[in-house]
């Protein structure tokens, strides 16, 4: 079965970097384009960032981009995201997503990983 | 570009709860729902409008013309009791709506 699991979360200092992992399992990881999506506690949530199947498309929120950077391993089946001079706003629980479609480029998450929870406090 | 979603709805046990999302010509997009409950990650339950992934009930049904798309809720049972996103995209971004805590009761 597919499973996603995140991994990397903590507390940080703001201005800090920390660098999220998701490991994909159960599905044939170079196939599919990969998401972020994050949510603050108690409020919804928001989309931060995507990657194509092979890693040569990136597209990002504005409210990350030239933060953060999203990548992936084919060979490890793992997604990543750097997350740099991070700020109190970023707090936040990160989901990986996984694409429901291939190779069309649609964007519905049929698969999420379980979260992982960065609290950036000094 | 931006989704509404009412706050809350409430609905009793048994009767359809119709959750709406809008946007300016949102119509014109594609448009997923998720469904969350407290605690746990989100669950695709309509994508392309209209279309149910499989293992979601046949109660869950979408629809989406001019400014608005609606999740319909058919025989609404206590499990439903959750918060719902809709969702859009193009090829270079995401937008999710606000979300509407959906009660029953």
């Amino acid at each position: 079965q597919v499973q996603l699991v995140e991994s990397g979360g903590g507390v940080v200092q703001p201005g800090r970097s920390l660098r999220l992992s998701c490991a994909a399992s159960g599905f044939t990881f170079s196939n599919y384009g990969m998401h972020w999506v994050r949510q603050a506690p108690g409020k919804g949530l928001e989309w931060v960032a995507v990657i194509s199947y092979d890693g040569t498309n990136k597209y990002y929120a504005d409210s990350v981009k030239g933060r953060f950077t999203i990548s992936r391993d084919n060979s490890k089946n793992t997604l990543y995201l750097q997350m740099n001079s991070l700020r109190a706003e970023d707090t936040a629980v990160f989901y990986c997503a996984k694409d429901l479609m291939t190779p069309v480029a649609e964007y519905y998450f049929d698969y999420w990983g379980q979260g992982a929870l960065v609290t950036v406090s000094s | 570009y931006e989704l509404a979603q009412p706050p809350s709805v409430s609905v009793s046990p048994g009767q359809t709860a119709s959750l709406t999302c809008s946007g300016d010509k949102l119509g014109e997009k594609y448009v997923c729902w998720y469904q969350q409950k407290p605690g746990q990650s989100p669950v695709l339950v309509i994508y392309q409008d209209t279309k149910r992934p499989s293992g979601i009930p046949e109660r869950f049904s979408g629809s989406n013309s001019g400014n608005t798309a609606t999740l319909t809720i058919s025989v609404t049972q206590p499990m439903d009791e959750a918060d719902y996103y809709c969702q859009a995209w193009d090829i270079s971004t995401v937008v999710f709506g606000g979300g509407t805590k959906l009660t029953v009761l």
